[in-house]
């Protein structure tokens, strides 16, 4: 069972550059959803979906874009990578919205902008 | 403004002994909680949850307890075992009804050291 699969694990860039961290559940899960965590700060919502072609802002949306095609795939854009985004970015996803669902979260993907 | 919080950053526990991980909340719309056990290298896990209509709940070494008039939620873990070392993060939604439902909001975490 593969469950929330992310690439890559691991990515240096510099300021100014773009990239996109991709996301792939295979449970059909309607729900996906995208968090940073940082040292001190727990894990914080960037963006989520609640179905193809719908997506919304968390907590910490700024610099990051979104968008989802199909059930499987969430990619998260970085447009113009700083510094303050230097973080560790986890892919998750639930069956659906509702509160009560436990999420499935990646492995997660360590970024360093320098 | 950190609407669930984890004040304690670290634990070290005894093997046997008894582990209580604490999480404190603001948000009093919060009907349902959840905690995530996280090893290095791996995403978080899904460990136990309890909604706000109880007061109590177990599974096997793990009990999570509620006291919403405190709006103050526990984990315990007995006996501890050393491969329970990890961070363990206590989450909070709301689970219908406005903007913010089905949004899991993350307190900061807590490291859990079981020593042999």
């Amino acid at each position: 069972n593969a469950g929330v699969t992310q690439t890559p694990k691991f990515q240096v860039l510099k300021t100014g550059q773009s990239m996109t961290l991709q996301c792939a559940q295979d449970m059909n899960h309607e729900y996906m959803s995208w968090y940073r965590q940082d040292p001190g700060m727990g894990l914080r919502l960037i963006h989520y979906s609640v179905g193809a072609g719908i997506t919304d802002q968390g907590e910490v949306p700024n610099g990051y874009n979104v968008s989802r095609s199909t059930t499987e795939d969430f990619p998260l854009r970085l447009l113009s990578a700083a510094p303050s985004q230097t973080s560790v970015y986890f892919c998750a996803s639930s069956r659906r919205r509702v509160g009560n669902e436990k999420l499935f979260f990646g492995s997660g993907t360590q970024l360093s902008v320098l | 403004d950190q609407q669930v919080k984890q004040n304690s950053p670290s634990l070290s526990v005894q093997e046997g002994r008894i582990s209580i991980l604490n999480c404190d909340y603001t948000n009093s719309m919060f009907d349902y909680f959840l905690w995530y056990k996280k090893y290095p290298a791996e995403g978080p896990t899904f460990l136990i949850s309890i909604s706000s209509i109880k007061d109590k709940n177990e599974d096997g070494r793990f009990t999570v307890f509620l006291n919403k008039s405190a709006k103050h939620l526990s984990l315990h873990i007995v006996p501890s075992q050393p491969g329970d070392s990890a961070v363990y993060f206590c989450a909070a939604s709301i689970s219908a009804g406005g903007t913010s439902y089905g949004k899991l909001t993350f307190g900061q975490g807590t490291i859990l050291t079981v020593h042999p």
